[in-house]
């Protein structure tokens, strides 16, 4: 079993639509990062959490500690939304990260 | 504030031979961590350094190795390689530990 599960891993959406992708891990944390990586490969850090919820314009980040599970929601979906979302925990000391498989969201027009 | 810059953005290599890819980092940040990424296996860690010591190391093989300057740009080093090495490999920086990582271009790796 992999220590960081996504789900769903493909996600089709019209645009404006609620979003939320779900994130479940098995090791203990000091934070939990969602990040959105577009085609070409670059990725952008959306969210740091070690506790609560996050809000940043319509992305909205929440993570529950006790039943290690965290959530990403986007608001009022569009298409400029559509890219890969990858949720990675990092352990109690250092940087290291430790990935998720992904989560591939479409936004139709 | 200029971001994480990666060198080169592409390269092409054959079986056995070697390569270096180089991170700077953004001004000021300390630590740099190393990422593989390959379409079977996903994004994973292979070396953190900061302050120019290795602090911590992924599940690869001695031919990856790695290194941080004084001035906080890093190397990272495949030596004999193998098919299986080609991917996207990411460098991200961060002020210091336990920080928000920001993500280099990458580089591209195809070994042939």
């Amino acid at each position: 079993k992999n220590e960081v599960e996504q789900s769903p891993q493909n996600l089709t959406a019209q645009e404006g639509e609620f979003i939320t992708i779900n994130c479940s891990y098995s090791v203990g944390i000091s934070a939990l990062h969602w990040l959105q990586q577009h085609p070409g490969g670059g990725i952008v850090s959306l969210f740091m959490l070690s506790s609560g919820k996050k809000k940043h314009g319509r992305l909205i980040a929440t993570i529950n500690i006790q039943e290690k599970h965290s959530s990403l929601h986007i608001t009022a979906s569009h298409p400029r939304d559509s890219a890969v979302y990858i949720c990675a925990v990092r352990g109690e000391y250092g940087n290291k990260l430790v990935f998720g498989a992904g989560t591939i969201l479409r936004v139709k027009s | 504030k200029a971001g994480v810059t990666q060198t080169p953005r592409y390269l092409i290599k054959t079986r056995g031979q070697q390569v270096t890819l180089s991170c700077s980092p953004i001004s000021g940040h300390r630590s740099v961590s190393w990422y593989q990424q390959t379409p079977g296996q996903g994004l994973q860690f292979l070396f953190e350094y900061f302050s120019e010591t290795q602090r911590n190391k992924g599940n690869f093989p001695g031919r990856f190795s790695g290194r941080q300057f004084s001035n906080s740009r890093s190397e990272m080093n495949v030596s004999t390689l193998e098919l299986g090495d080609s991917a996207l490999y990411l460098c991200a920086s961060t002020l210091g530990l336990q920080e928000t990582q920001y993500f280099g271009p990458g580089t591209r790796l195809l070994v042939l």
